[in-house]
């Protein structure tokens, strides 16, 4: 069974450009949680989605986007970087919302560098 | 705000020195606590749910242990391959998961 699949896996954009990420859940899976980490802060819940709806979002700036295809793969945007963003953003996959189950999967992640 | 705190931040074992790291949590309504072991590079992966206090999960070298304030992921004699980050994590009822820091285990041949 295939697991998370998140691409690209690194990138280097500079400050001021916007970057996508794209993110394929388990098959079945209808939910997709988008995470960023950073050394300091550890892992932080930027959003949810299911069923093509956002169902829970983070304490994160309107410059972080997402959203979800029919086929339930997901992609999330970042506009206007700053330096600040550059971390490790992960991507979690559920059968349902989380909020009906703690057990995600997560895929690599995608490793983003602002310059 | 639910919080999560774990330690200690970094942990450095010889091969076959067990130990525990430590999640202490504040949740309004916790619906459970769970541990993600994530290696260097790669996503975490899900360990243990545990649901209510005085609940315990094991595999293999590890446990896990719930109270109402604090879980416990003990290590018994543990192998290099159990080096990795372990997080902590709660969950309120109907809420997203929040994550502790994590605590980073070496474990030396």
């Amino acid at each position: 069974k295939a697991g998370v699949t998140q691409t690209p896996r690194y990138l280097i954009k500079t400050r001021g450009q916007q970057v996508t990420l794209s993110c394929s859940p388990i098959s079945g899976h209808r939910s997709v949680s988008w995470y960023q980490q950073t050394p300091g802060q550890g892992l932080q819940f930027l959003f949810e989605y299911f069923s093509e709806t956002q169902r829970n979002k983070g304490n994160f700036p309107g410059r972080f986007s997402g959203r979800q295809f029919s086929n339930s793969r997901s992609e999330m945007n970042v506009s206007t970087l700053e330096l600040g963003d550059s971390a490790l953003y992960l991507c979690a996959s559920s059968r349902t919302v989380q909020g009906n189950t703690g057990e995600l999967f997560f895929g690599e992640g995608s490793r983003l560098t602002v310059l | 705000e639910d919080q999560v705190t774990q330690s200690p931040e970094a942990l450095r074992l010889q091969e076959g020195e067990s130990s525990s790291l430590n999640c202490s949590y504040t949740v309004s309504g916790l619906r459970g606590l769970f541990w993600y072991r994530q290696d260097p590079g790669k996503g975490p992966e899900f360990l243990f749910t545990l649901y209510s206090a005085g609940e315990e999960k094991e595999k293999e070298r590890l446990k896990a242990t719930l109270t109402k304030k604090e879980s416990f992921l003990h290590i018994t004699a543990p192998k290099p391959e159990d080096s990795a980050t372990y997080l902590c994590a709660v969950q309120a009822r109907y809420s997203t998961l929040t994550f502790g820091k994590g605590t980073m285990l070496l474990v030396s041949p």
